[in-house]
């Protein structure tokens, strides 16, 4: 089955950018996310991106996807307080299945 | 639109009880899955129910059971608990045959489970 993995903990200033990373083993999602959990939330999907697709940009969100090395990455430019939060990135295994596989989530903690 | 809604907030319960969850799905949505989020970890899925049906689990015993009704809404049972089943219990609805070529899950805000 596929496994997702993510560093556990970024902590940057305010109005630097921030790199989460993610990497997986199983290379036949057709789509990936990222999703972000705030206290006492649930899940709020933040992108995604298509497992043909290098790079997609959101305004201040870039994803980047190298599946050769099954890297998967989230930048946030001018990151801001409201930003910190927990990261999940998540794989869909296969097409329309509708079982997402998550990483076990990184941390953002932005200082002011 | 409520979105996705979740009840009870949370819960204690000792071990070897039974409980219920609820989910109503978003608006529109006819697919819910749901997951069991350990603390300090990622959402597992536990099962996804569409037309009534389970249409997939994940790798849960068979403790945890689910149900679907026709207006979309779902419960999630777990048998017998253990301590480890404590856990925040997310529900997800979905549209099957999204117009958007992807099937983004929107999640509820989750029931905590507290077993004792």
């Amino acid at each position: 089955g596929e496994d997702v993995e993510q560093s556990l903990f970024l902590s940057v200033r305010e109005g630097d950018s921030s790199v989460i990373n993610c990497t997986y083993t199983d290379s036949s999602s057709t789509y990936l996310y990222w999703y972000k959990q705030e206290p006492g939330a649930g899940l709020q999907l933040l992108t995604y991106i298509f497992s043909n697709m290098d790079m997609k940009q959101d305004q201040r969100l870039t994803v980047l996807l190298n599946k050769k090395d099954k890297h998967l990455s989230l930048r946030i430019a001018d990151t801001q307080t409201g930003d910190s939060a927990i990261y999940f990135c998540a794989g869909d295994g296969s097409s329309n299945t509708g079982k997402l596989i998550f990483g076990q989530g990184t941390t953002l903690q932005v200082k002011p | 639109d409520a979105g996705v809604t979740q009840s009870p907030t949370h819960l204690i319960k000792t071990r070897g009880q039974q409980v219920t969850l609820r989910c109503s799905p978003k608006s529109g949505h006819d697919t819910v899955s749901w997951y069991q989020q350990a603390l300090g970890q990622g959402p597992q899925f536990i099962f996804q129910y569409y037309e009534e049906e389970e249409r997939q689990r994940g790798n849960f015993p068979d403790r945890f059971s689910g149900h679907q009704f026709p207006n979309y809404s779902s419960e999630l049972n777990v048998n017998a608990l253990l301590l480890g089943d404590s856990a925040l219990y997310l529900c997800a609805s979905s549209s099957l045959f999204s117009v958007m070529g992807f099937d983004e899950q929107f999640f509820g805000p989750g029931t905590r489970l507290t077993v004792l």
